[in-house]
């Protein structure tokens, strides 16, 4: 079954605490992305990554930080976590071509940063 | 910058009516593509129905149907028959068609149904 996986789910840590939250797809897609999602501000973007080792910043990357080593993975690290990065975090996934191509979406992980 | 706006942040609708669920974009751009998406209480992103911008003819996919008005820049979201498995938050998207451009999302409505 074509998928986007995250781990994990739910998360409640500290302020200051890494965390890292994994994403992983198996249809062999070139174009990642993260977003995250607040009440009253639909979806907005963290980082995205167009191949291996080809990453860039989207509209909300502060205090983010991510890597693509293997095409299959894009893990979205957050080296210091604060309150104001409690959200829910979507993974998504598509094939090149712009616009083109529909984005598929992880499950979701929601964030609870005290 | 591209910005979504759609201006019902809630919509109710009795179960077998229909709802329209409004959206404007606001961009320089003449190819790009416009996305209706469904996120269920399970928080699952869940793609309903894509336009592209250079095709005229209006999408459809079973009861969802979109109006779209390129000159005025509207992508309306029309859901006939509603069911109560349509009750969802809902979002109007667009993206352009070159480069590396995300996907800019407007900030959603919320649909309930009605028994």
């Amino acid at each position: 079954e074509a998928q986007v996986t995250q781990n994990p789910r739910y998360l409640i840590t500290v302020t200051g605490k890494k965390l890292t939250v994994t994403c992983s797809q198996n249809m062999n897609h070139e174009y990642m992305s993260w977003y995250r999602q607040d009440p009253g501000l639909g979806l907005r973007q963290i980082y995205y990554s167009m191949n291996v080792e080809v990453t860039d910043k989207g509209d909300v990357p502060e205090g983010y930080k991510v890597s693509r080593k293997e095409k299959r993975n894009f893990p979205l690290i957050l080296e210091s976590p604060s309150p104001n990065q409690t959200s829910l975090y979507f993974c998504a996934s598509s094939r090149p071509g712009q616009g083109k191509y529909e984005q598929y979406f992880g499950p979701g992980t929601r964030l609870t940063v005290t | 910058a591209q910005t979504v706006t759609q201006s019902q942040p809630e919509m109710s609708v009795q179960e077998a009516e229909t709802v329209t669920l409004s959206c404007t974009y606001d961009t320089s751009e003449s190819d790009y593509y416009l996305f209706w998406y469904k996120q269920p209480p399970s928080r699952q992103m869940i793609l309903v129905i894509r336009q592209e911008a250079y095709k005229q003819q209006n999408a459809t996919e079973n009861r969802f149907s979109v109006n779209f008005q390129k000159a005025a820049k509207s992508f309306s979201l029309k859901i006939s028959d509603s069911q109560l498995g349509d009750a969802a938050m809902y979002f109007c998207a667009y993206r352009i068609n070159s480069g590396n451009t995300p996907l800019v999302f407007g900030k959603g409505t919320r649909l309930s149904v009605i028994a």
